[in-house]
């Protein structure tokens, strides 16, 4: 089945040491997300790709990176995580029909814990 | 920046009762879409409601559109246990591209 896959499903990271979130889709959609969630909270968007063209959300810290090799694969990179960036990380994908973006397909997450 | 507010931010209620929920945004959209979320797992698109419509339904979920409140409901009917979860109202922003979600309302039914 066509679907968004995250990995891990859990990561334990220690204070400033670099990490990387991962994700891969199958749909073929041309848009791809990286939401943050903490506990209890809504989604919150970090960046997303068009394509090859990447936009970041203006209060996005620059502790957050992200790259996108090819259609199918996105990652999250924090450089620096501190205790406040232990959350949820949630991609997601949906296809922009050149009028509007259709729903969102997410993944399963990856809960992130800093030490 | 726009964000749907949801309310209540908690409802629990009885197996076969029906749930509303409600969302209110700020300023004009072109669509409005309804999530659910298992705990400790991603979101699961259940309806979206564009705002020239002013009622959708699907199964057992009915969703509500208001352009002039600027709200939007969610009612479940005939719950059941597995439709506990949390729930968010999501809407596009100001450029017409990105969802922006609300808090959400976390739904508890009880067997």
């Amino acid at each position: 089945d066509a679907m968004v896959i995250q990995n891990p499903r859990y990561q334990v990271t220690q204070f400033g040491k670099p990490v990387t979130l991962s994700c891969s889709q199958t749909l073929n959609h041309n848009v791809m997300y990286w939401y943050q969630q903490k506990s209890s909270q809504a989604p919150k968007l970090l960046f997303h790709y068009y394509d090859k063209d990447f936009n970041n959300e203006a209060d996005t810290p620059d502790n957050f990176q992200s790259r996108r090799p090819n259609t199918s694969f996105c990652f999250l990179d924090i450089r620096s995580p501190g205790l406040g960036d232990a959350a949820m990380y949630l991609c997601a994908t949906s296809r922009d029909t050149g009028e509007a973006r259709e729903k969102l397909f997410f993944g399963s997450g990856t809960q992130l814990s800093v030490l | 920046s726009q964000q749907g507010e949801e309310d209540p931010q908690a409802l629990s209620i009885q197996e076969g009762e029906n749930a509303t929920m409600n969302c209110s945004y700020k300023t004009s959209i072109n669509n409005l879409q309804w999530y659910r979320q298992n705990s400790g797992r991603g979101l699961v698109h259940l309806i979206l409601i564009r705002s020239n419509e002013r009622e959708k339904h699907s199964g057992r979920l009915r969703v509500t559109l208001d352009t002039s409140k600027k709200s939007s409901s969610l009612l479940i009917t005939a719950s059941r246990a597995a439709d506990t979860a949390s729930y968010f109202c999501a809407t596009d922003d100001n450029y017409g591209q990105n969802f922006v979600f609300g808090p959400g309302t976390r739904l508890s039914v009880l067997p």
